[in-house]
């Protein structure tokens, strides 16, 4: 059974531009987040999305938004990229309740 | 804002070593405690979800503890290998009694020199 996958594995932009982040649940995972992590922090929440509605939303900018499709698939879009956006972005899933999240290998992202 | 801290940092032993860590955070509201090892190049691993004061867990060579009143956890590793090296994570789910947020401390970076 694949686990969680993401893509692309790595991204460069420029300033300004739009990015869309992708993300394949674990089958029968019906709960997709999304966190941020920059090098010396632990990873940030963005969303959580649950049954394709938005459960959750961290300190983030409006420039961040996200969907969860009918087979439970996510995409993570950023607007007007800045330079302060170069971070790992990690996808997790979960069945729910207390099992612990799945996590993907994420999507780094540079912007020059 | 919750608040979760690791120490230390990082850390160096020898194989065969045996070592731990600590994550605290808050208290109150209580709802669950995870530790996730992620190492290089790979994503992060679930390795425990404590919910219970007094829990203890185990895999493998790996063993927590978890003490909700005081606020923290303490992750073991009896037996260190090259291969345990990595970054261990602790999370906090937001204090909501929601399972949906985590909010994760720094980490510890282990690394065990053969």
């Amino acid at each position: 059974d694949a686990g969680v996958t993401q893509s692309p594995t790595h991204l460069i932009k420029t300033r300004g531009q739009h990015v869309t982040l992708r993300c394949s649940p674990i089958s029968g995972h019906k709960s997709v987040s999304w966190y941020q992590q920059v090098l010396g922090q632990g990873p940030q929440f963005i969303f959580q999305y649950y049954e394709k509605e938005e459960r959750g939303r961290g300190n983030f900018p409006d420039r961040f938004s996200a969907r969860q499709f009918p087979n439970y698939s996510s995409e993570l879009n950023v607007n007007a990229l800045l330079l302060g956006d170069s971070a790992l972005y990690l996808c997790a899933s979960s069945l729910a309740g207390d099992h612990g999240y799945t996590f993907g290998s994420g999507t780094r992202l540079t912007v020059v | 804002i919750l608040n979760v801290e690791q120490s230390p940092q990082s850390l160096h032993v020898q194989e065969g070593d045996s070592t731990n860590f600590t994550c605290s955070f808050p208290s109150s509201n209580f709802y669950a405690l995870h530790w996730y090892r992620w190492e290089t190049a790979k994503s992060p691993e679930a390795l425990f979800v404590m919910t219970l004061n007094g829990d203890e867990k185990k895999k493998g060579r790996i063993s927590a503890t978890l003490n909700t009143k005081e606020g923290y956890s303490y992750l073991y590793i009896k037996g260190s290998q090259p291969e345990d090296s990595a970054t261990y994570l602790c999370a906090f789910p937001n204090s909501g009694g929601s399972n949906y947020k985590l909010t994760f401390g720094k980490g510890t970076l282990l690394t065990v020199n053969p």
